[in-house]
């Protein structure tokens, strides 16, 4: 069966840098692009990106260039997301997701990250 | 940019259908029948119900089905249930280099 499994809840300062991680089983990791989602507190899904394993290949959303940093670790499967300094507003729960060809068909369960003001 | 457009709200009672449009522009919907939808209730992982405008993967029920004309498509729920009730994410390629994006969402009452 697919699954991702991604790291725990996160309680972060403002400037502080955090990788969270989604562990991929299952299929072939290589192959499937991974992207990340961001739902910010009681707001709707965005679109952050994807990574593709086999070349970590990456496209950023506009709001998210220069931001965050999407990584890979094919020897464990597991792909990365990453901030070099924490903001309030990068408070939300962070998913990542197999993308099944030009959608996504498997979801983490979601990784809740909070940046106290 | 702007997310692809879908009502806040919508609302039915058991038993009855209901649609949710998802609107777009000509650099996603328009083109490109890759569409998605996906159900999310509260607190938990969304879950894909419909993809490539109109295909529904295994173990979704057929009560629930996608269309697309021009640049809105549509998710369409039938007989519904209590366990329908969540709130609904339309989701389309677009050629703008970012690869997918997210409609606003839609919260589905079942009243």
């Amino acid at each position: 069966d697919v699954q991702l499994v991604q790291s725990g809840a996160e309680v972060k300062k403002p400037g502080e840098s955090l990788k969270i991680s989604c562990k991929a089983s299952g299929y072939s990791f290589n192959h499937y692009y991974i992207g990340w989602v961001r739902q910010m507190p009681g707001k709707g899904l965005e679109w952050m990106g994807i990574i593709y394993p086999g070349t970590s290949d990456t496209r950023y959303g506009p709001s998210f260039q220069g931001q965050v940093i999407f990584s890979v670790d094919k020897s464990i499967t597991t792909a990365f997301l990453q901030w070099s300094a924490l903001k309030a507003s990068d408070t939300g729960v962070y998913y990542c997701a197999r993308m099944g060809g030009r959608w996504i068909d498997y979801w983490g369960q979601g990784t809740r990250v909070t940046v106290p003001s | 940019q702007s997310a692809l457009t879908q009502p806040a709200s919508v609302s039915g009672f058991p038993g009855q259908s209901v649609s949710i449009s998802c609107t777009g522009t000509s650099n996603d919907i328009d083109i490109y029948n890759y569409v998605s939808w996906y159900q999310q209730h509260p607190a938990k992982a969304p879950k894909l119900m419909i993809y490539d405008a109109s295909d529904r993967p295994s173990g979704v029920p057929g009560r629930f089905s996608g269309s697309k004309s021009g640049n809105t498509a549509s998710l369409t729920i039938s007989g519904l249930q209590a366990e329908d009730e969540a709130d609904y994410y339309c989701c389309s390629h677009t050629n703008n280099g970012t690869f997918l994006m997210f409609g606003g969402g839609t919260k589905l009452t079942v009243l």
